[in-house]
């Protein structure tokens, strides 16, 4: 298994630019995450979706957007890039409920807008 | 609403020193789950534990060990024999039970730094 997979591993965008973050785990997991690190913080949810079709916002969804049309995919679209969306962007998956629900999180996606 | 304070932003030691990462939580959930991840240099997360709100038992593991009491809400992490590949950035997470099932919430991390 290759678990969680992101690419592209580093971007630069102009501001307004758009682009999608894609994210894919071969685990069969249903429930899928996207989070942001700034530099010196913890993480903060985006997004997450619990099953193909079936999307919800975290804590800081403002300028993007998801969609969850496959259990294996979960992309993350930015319209209009703007600088406060520099950051590391990372995806996760888990099974939920099974005792050992443990987020599996991907390499990251390092995106500097300018 | 769910918290997790990491209240060491940066500690340094020399090596063969333990350790102790501090992290304290809040939650109105009964049920609860609480993590560890390390984030070295290289940037990518690796998981190093999750406990249950429901099982205390402390747990060791090599030169890990978790002490979890929720009487004070605190899930702290040491380090035994500190070594310089345990320099990294640490991260308490809190998972909750409820309509916060399966969400991360993070503090706001840990920099360790281990000197030769």
């Amino acid at each position: 298994n290759a678990g969680v997979t992101q690419t592209p591993k580093f971007r630069i965008l102009k501001i307004g630019q758009s682009m999608t973050l894609q994210c894919t785990q071969d685990m069969n997991h249903n429930y899928m995450y996207w989070y942001r690190q700034d530099p010196g913080m913890g993480l903060k949810l985006i997004y997450y979706s619990v099953g193909a079709g079936i999307t919800d916002k975290g804590e800081v969804p403002n300028g993007y957007n998801v969609s969850r049309s496959t259990t294996e995919d979960f992309p993350l679209r930015l319209e209009l890039a703007a600088p406060s969306q520099t950051s590391v962007y990372f995806c996760a998956s888990t099974i939920p409920r099974t005792g050992t629900d443990t987020q599996y999180f991907g390499p990251g996606t390092r995106l500097t807008v300018l | 609403a769910q918290k997790v304070t990491q209240a060491q932003t940066e500690i340094s030691v020399v090596e063969k020193e333990d350790v102790t990462l501090d992290c304290v939580y809040e939650t109105r959930d009964t049920t609860y789950y609480l993590f560890w991840y390390k984030q070295p240099p290289s940037g990518e997360l690796v998981f190093l534990i999750r406990r249950n709100s429901f099982d205390e038992q402390n747990e060791i593991s090599g030169r890990y060990s978790w002490n979890f009491q929720k009487s004070t809400s605190s899930f702290n992490f040491t380090i035994t024999a500190s070594q310089v590949v345990d320099s990294a950035v640490y991260f308490c997470a809190l998972q909750g039970g409820g309509t916060s099932y399966g969400k991360l919430t993070f503090g706001q991390g840990t920099i360790l730094t281990v000197h030769p």
